[in-house]
């Protein structure tokens, strides 16, 4: 069956500093989508990546698909205490029939 | 306003109690989900449905059971409850992708 790797599955930066999370799938992904989730809530979207080796930026957060639609990426540069929270990649395969999460990466943003 | 409404937000059973979470949407989408979501395990599917009157089994449905009243409501049954199933529990909906989750229920099982 289908495999989602997602690391690092924590991170503790200081605030400035950038983190980077990746998510790899083991066969090629129709689409991903990458969520939010904060500390006692529920994950939120953010993003949709559908073409081979898209970019997309959302003012600090940049998401990248891979040129084999097999991985992807969410980079955020000069991290703000706003940013603490677990990021999830969710990955789409079988014609947007079979969706599987990634188990995500716990961002911790220290003063 | 539009979203997916889970009940209870919090709930505590003792082994072998029963229990249904409900989960209702007003996004008019065909599809609903079962998510639960543990510590470094990340969401894990449960059952989903495509559509009213149907439904599948995910990645982990021993010992739940489900239904789909209707469009709108996916309710989720603990029929015997285990310390294993102590969890919080996602509902969410999509017309295709990406999902719409619920606030999330959080149970205890002891």
């Amino acid at each position: 069956g289908q495999q989602v790797m997602q690391i690092p599955q924590y991170q503790h930066v200081q605030e400035g500093e950038d983190f980077t999370t990746y998510c790899n799938s083991s066969t090629t992904l129709s689409n991903i989508q990458w969520y939010k989730q904060r500390p006692g809530g529920h994950p939120v979207f953010l993003i949709q990546l559908v073409k081979s080796g898209e970019v997309k930026k959302q003012k600090r957060l940049t998401f990248q698909f891979g040129e084999a639609k097999k991985n992807s990426s969410l980079h955020i540069t000069a991290t703000q205490t706003t940013d603490v929270g677990t990021y999830f990649c969710e990955a789409v395969t079988g014609g947007g029939n079979k969706l599987t999460f990634g188990t995500g990466t716990q961002l911790k943003v220290e003063l | 306003n539009a979203g997916v409404t889970q009940t209870p937000k919090f709930q505590v059973l003792k082994t072998g109690q029963s229990m249904t979470l409900q989960c209702a949407q007003d996004m008019n989408h065909n599809s609903m989900y079962w998510y639960r979501q543990d510590p470094g395990m990340g969401l894990r599917l449960i059952y989903y449905s495509a559509s009213e009157g149907t439904t599948d089994k995910g990645e982990v449905p021993n010992g739940y059971n489900v239904s789909r009243l209707n469009k709108r409501e996916f309710s989720l049954r603990l029929e015997s409850a285990a310390p294993s199933q102590t969890s919080v529990y996602f509902c969410a909906t999509t017309p295709l992708s990406p999902l719409h989750f619920g606030n999330g229920t959080r149970l205890t099982v002891t």
